[in-house]
């Protein structure tokens, strides 16, 4: 059974910085691209960033760029989301998403998430 | 980035009507999306893949179509489980949701 559990999340002021994690199991984890997926309070789904299989290719969305770093550690089956200078738009869940296959964007799977706040 | 517009963001229906949801992208994405469906606590699944391809074990109660920068999304006979927010994902280029569209039951 696929299982993606997210830790890290806290309440944190306006430009500090926090470390997300993901500990996957139940599949072969170095073969997936992996995301990040955010949902604020009230707001739709939003794509935060991606990594391929062997951690080579990294993209982000805009409202992350220069600020947030994704890695992952296949010794450890573990993906990351590092997140720095965070402002209150960052109030959100934040998900880890397994893609089914590199490239087609299809999220088969799902964390239950770990929520982060800014606040001042 | 590209953007996508998805259209209305909440519509009340009754059971059995037809419902439709629009997704626009901002540029052309091919058929480079899919849409999910999103019930309270649950994970997000996938319905419709590459705009028109209904997943294994969806009902065919639901349909999409379009490429380029229209898309449609079809519940062709609302069912009380589909009371959802629906989502259109593109990937094309990076990844972008639409805004969402919760659907109700009137």
């Amino acid at each position: 059974e696929v299982q993606l559990v997210e830790s890290g999340g806290v309440v944190l002021q306006p430009g500090g910085s926090l470390r997300l994690s993901c500990a996957a199991s139940g599949f072969t984890f170095d073969d997936y691209t992996m995301h990040w997926v955010r949902q604020g309070p009230g707001k739709g789904l939003q794509w935060v960033s991606l990594i391929s299989w062997n951690g080579a290719s990294t993209q982000y969305g805009d409202s992350v760029k220069g600020r947030f770093t994704i890695s992952r550690d296949n010794s450890k089956n573990s993906l990351y989301l590092e997140m720095n200078s965070v402002r209150a738009e960052d109030t959100a869940l934040y998900y880890c998403v397994k893609d089914k296959a590199g490239g087609t964007g299809y999220f088969d799977y799902w964390g239950q998430g770990t929520l982060v706040t800014v606040s001042s | 980035d590209i953007q996508m517009t998805q259209s209305p963001s909440s519509l009340s229906a009754s059971v059995g009507d037809r419902v439709t949801i629009t997704c626009q992208a901002s540029q052309d994405i091919r058929n480079y999306l899919n849409w999910y469906q999103v019930k309270p606590g649950k994970a997000p699944k996938v319905l419709i893949y590459d705009a028109s391809n209904l997943e294994t074990g969806v009902p065919s109660r639901f349909s999409g179509s379009g490429s380029g920068t229209d898309f449609t999304f079809t519940i062709s006979g609302l069912q009380p489980e589909d009371i959802a927010t629906y989502y259109c994902q593109q990937y094309d280029i990076l990844i972008t949701f639409g805004g969402g569209t919760k659907v109700e039951i009137k």
